[in-house]
């Protein structure tokens, strides 16, 4: 299977633990993205890469979240001191850049893990 | 107002009928209008896109898009069982990566 994988699928936690998740893009993908998913809702953006560079990151990524991509490949999210709000779908998706203007550069998302904060 | 709005649903039709979703959103310079599914317990995956304004067909699945009026459809012709799913709606400026979605319309086909 080629396509967007994402570990674990689930994770449930304690309050104020840390939890991080792993996202591998499709290979040859050079964006990636994290989204935040809660129940009645569409994904919310926190943040992207360009390879291995962070370029955006929304204001909904407190402190105690931090992602990385450190040699532009696989990403991780970490959330540190968990709290019941942070209950949620993480959903990781990637995409390739294109010079086309008027080609949306199609995100692939990968099935999320679901993470609850006991 | 949220940037994005969609009616939540939950929308439930007979096998074949006709479904009409729709979205309206408030940011101008939106350009990229997207219609991606969602069933549960899976992540998205897309639809269909359209660049600015039109409409665009694909099999049983047409998109329209109105920036006049800030509004976009998509509807589903001789609707199945398995479009049963989260149909979200998402769009994104041309000059920005993020791209912003609906809050989802939940559709059930009736057989």
């Amino acid at each position: 299977d080629t396509g967007v994988s994402q570990d674990p699928r689930h994770k449930i936690t304690k309050r104020g633990q840390n939890v991080t998740f792993r996202c591998d893009p499709i290979s040859e993908h050079n964006r990636l993205y994290w989204y935040r998913q809660t129940l009645g809702q569409g994904p919310e953006f926190l943040t992207y890469f360009q390879n291995e560079a962070q370029l955006e990151k929304s204001r909904l990524l407190s402190d105690r979240f931090s992602a990385e991509r450190p040699k532009g490949s696989f990403s991780t999210l970490e959330i540190q001191r968990t709290e019941q709000g942070d209950s949620a779908m993480y959903l990781c998706a990637s995409s390739k850049a294109t010079r086309d203007y008027r080609s949306y550069n199609e995100q692939f998302f990968g099935p999320g893990t679901r993470l609850t904060v006991l | 107002q949220k940037e994005v709005e969609q009616d939540p649903g939950p929308l439930s039709v007979p096998e074949g009928a006709i479904v009409s979703l729709n979205c309206t959103y408030s940011n101008s310079a939106f350009q990229y209008f997207m219609w991606y599914r969602q069933y549960s317990r899976k992540g998205p995956e897309l639809l269909m896109y359209t660049y600015s304004s039109g409409n665009k067909e694909d099999g049983r699945f047409t998109a329209q898009v109105d920036k006049s009026s800030k509004y976009i459809s998509l509807f589903i012709r001789d609707s199945q069982p398995s479009d049963s799913a989260t149909y979200l709606c998402a769009m994104k400026e041309t000059s920005y990566d993020k791209v912003i979605f609906g809050p989802g319309t939940s559709l059930s086909v009736i057989p």
